[in-house]
């Protein structure tokens, strides 16, 4: 069974600094892109970021370029999210998502139970 | 960026009916959607890919079809489960956007 958990989320003041963290199990991890989303309070989705499956390749929407940070370890399983210069707009739950290819087609087939920032003083 | 909107941003139906929502993208994204269904409190799960594949486990009661930048799913009989938000999402380019979301309530 597919698993994602995410961990590091809680209360952080505006430009402050917090690291989420996801650990994957029930698959092959080093398979996979894997992605941050985040969906602020009573709100959509953003997708936040992507990683390629060996860490060469990062993409970020715009609004956390030089802020954020994706990562990943392939030994421990496990995705991680450093997030630097946290602004009050950044409050959301974040979840850990699988990206998953299927032919020339891609999407978030699993997703984590989400963790949840909140930027305020 | 390519902008996703939704239609309805919400309605009301009965059990058994059949319901339509349609997303629309500012620009051609060929069959690059996707399309979730999130209740409250719970994470996004995948429905249909592509824009007319469905997902692994979801019922057949889920369609979705279109191209270029119209499409839409549809639930041919609203089962009680079925009463949640749904989302578009656009896989064409980074970055990925959603659509707002259409809310599916008990009439």
């Amino acid at each position: 069974e597919v698993q994602l958990v995410e961990s590091g989320g809680g209360l952080v003041q505006p430009g402050g600094s917090l690291r989420l963290s996801c650990v994957a199990s029930g698959f092959t991890f080093s398979s996979y892109w894997m992605s941050w989303v985040r969906q602020a309070p009573g709100k959509g989705l953003e997708w936040v970021a992507n990683i390629k499956e060996d860490g060469s390749e990062k993409y970020y929407v715009d609004s956390v370029k030089g802020r954020f940070t994706i990562s990943r370890d392939n030994a421990k399983n496990s995705l991680s999210l450093q997030m630097n210069s946290l602004r009050a707009e950044d409050t959301a739950v974040y979840y850990c998502a699988r990206w998953r290819y299927s032919g020339t087609y891609f999407y978030f087939d699993y997703w984590g139970q989400g963790t949840l920032v909140t930027v305020s003083s | 960026d390519i902008q996703m909107t939704q239609s309805p941003s919400s309605l009301s139906a009965s059990v058994g009916d059949r319901v339509t929502i349609t997303c629309r993208a500012s620009q051609s994204i060929s069959t690059y959607l996707n399309w979730y269904q999130q209740k409250p409190g719970k994470a996004p799960n995948p429905l249909i890919y592509a824009a007319s594949s469905l997902q692994s486990g979801v019922p057949s009661r889920f369609s979705g079809s279109g191209s270029g930048t119209d499409f839409t799913l549809s639930i041919s009989s609203l089962q009680p489960e079925d009463f949640a938000t749904y989302f578009c999402q656009q896989s064409y380019s980074t970055p990925f956007t959603f659509g707002p979301g259409t809310k599916v309530e008990i009439k």
